[in-house]
């Protein structure tokens, strides 16, 4: 859906760099997720927003930051990027009610070298 | 926090036959539960959504039912087809914890 954006596609940084993964929603959804997906784990959560200037910890929240100083964006953080964060990142959205659920983004798949 | 199981982890049946993905939850707050479907090198998509007021929800050839009490839901697809083929996910609402997936193959 064009409605949630995400940026870049692919990536490759070295290990030790930060690197950001953008994520830019236009439905004013409240709520917007992080997740990695790896194979053999689905896909888990790294942190979440239920509004700008909220955000919580999902399941594997270590080695990132997130900000959400607007609601339409929500930026994925990797301080210092390490080989076990080689992964697909998708970020999705919803609005309050889960009308139609959380649409994801396109994902990024970044490859840590 | 919430835990979700998924099973199977890969099913395969014959074109024409059913398949059934199940998944439990453990926290009873729960009240929304999400199928999204992933094909090769896309993003998951919602197919299906039931809320904890409904047991069963269908539409067209996939349905859903939950049992509360028991905590499980599943996925039904009748008169599978090969573009069935892709990885399933569950969900459960309270974290938007997501089961591991289940590979279904649909042979032609």
């Amino acid at each position: 859906d064009a409605g949630i954006t995400q940026s870049p596609r692919y990536k490759i940084t070295e290990t030790g760099r930060q690197v950001t993964l953008m994520c830019h929603q236009t439905w004013s959804h409240s709520y917007m997720f992080w997740y990695r997906q790896d194979l053999g784990h689905g896909l888990r959560l790294i942190y979440y927003s239920a509004a700008a200037d909220i955000t919580d910890k999902g399941e594997v929240p270590d080695g990132y930051v997130v900000s959400r100083s607007k609601t339409e964006n929500f930026p994925l953080t990797l301080e210092s990027a390490t080989r076990s964060q080689t992964s697909v990142y998708f970020c999705a959205s919803s609005n309050l009610d889960r009308i139609y659920g959380y649409t994801f983004g396109s994902g990024t798949r970044l490859t840590v070298v | 926090g919430e835990n979700v199981e998924q099973h199977p982890s890969t099913l395969s049946v014959q074109e024409g036959d059913s398949a059934v993905i199940k998944c439990t939850y453990s926290d009873s707050a729960s009240n929304y539960f999400p199928w999204y479907k992933q094909e090769l090198g896309k993003r998951p998509q919602l197919i299906i959504d039931i809320r904890s007021n409904v047991g069963e929800k269908k539409d067209q050839r996939i349905a859903v039912t939950l049992n509360k009490t028991a905590k499980h839901f599943s996925l039904h697809i009748t008169e599978t087809q090969p573009e069935d083929s892709a990885v399933y996910f569950c969900a459960a609402s309270s974290a938007t914890r997501f089961g591991a997936g289940t590979r279904l193959t649909v042979k032609p």
